[in-house]
């Protein structure tokens, strides 16, 4: 058990509607990303958070959004959902440590399927 | 931006043998860490080991360890008597040393474990 929590753990909508996943990170943790995986394929970032500000984004589409709540919890909203949307969100906590730098801790994820 | 490259999408490895998994990164950087993940079929993303790049020590735990070449910027993981439970998707990743950046990973390897 890495500590980060998310949930759902599993999510089935329709194409057009709009989703929430949430993200607790490990205590103390600062920082909290957001990946996208789809079948067979490699993790993509999608953005970060470091202390309720956005730190850094990577190919999130506009039709994502996240935001960090002051208890450092996280969401990430997905809008007029497609089927090509289905796919693993998973949530990264880490903390940046003085000579060890920032290691990722993951949650479990959300598995989001499309319909 | 920074690239992870996995040149092998699959392995296989007999049980109690020793298997190496291969990953290149490119950089212009001297600060960066480096890791590796572990997605078994639950895809619940483990951390396996990292390594700091200022270190020339290579670091180990328990049945892995990894062979680092800061000059070649290469980056494998050893895999000692391979176990049943080791069969899992591997992830390589690097994060810079600078405060604030991302993770970037590779697009992973594929490890099956033959009894």
């Amino acid at each position: 058990d890495s500590g980060v929590t998310q949930t759902p753990k599993h999510l089935i909508t329709a194409t057009g509607q709009r989703v929430t996943l949430r993200c607790s990170p490990r205590s103390g943790d600062l920082s909290v990303y957001w990946y996208q995986q789809s079948l067979d394929q490699g993790l993509q970032f999608l953005i970060q958070y470091y202390n309720g500000e956005e730190r850094a984004k990577g190919n999130i589409l506009e039709r994502f959004s996240a935001q960090q709540f002051p208890d450092l919890h996280s969401e990430l909203n997905l809008s007029s959902l497609e089927l090509g949307d289905s796919a693993l969100y998973f949530c990264a906590s880490s903390v940046l440590t003085s000579g060890n730098g920032e290691t990722q801790y993951f949650g479990p994820g959300t598995r989001l399927l499309v319909l | 931006a920074q690239t992870v490259t996995q040149s092998q999408p699959e392995m296989s490895v007999q049980e109690a043998e020793t298997v190496t998994l291969s990953c290149t990164y490119d950089t212009s950087e001297s600060d960066y860490y480096l890791f590796w993940y572990k997605q078994p079929p639950s895809r619940q993303m483990i951390l396996v080991i990292r390594q700091e790049a200022y270190k020339q020590q290579n670091a180990t735990e328990n049945r892995f360890s990894v062979n680092f070449q800061k000059a070649a910027k290469s980056f494998s993981l050893k895999i000692s008597d391979s176990q049943l439970g080791d069969a899992a998707m591997y992830f390589c990743a690097y994060r810079s040393g600078n405060t604030g950046n991302q993770f970037y990973f590779g697009t992973g390897t594929s490890l099956t474990v033959i009894p």
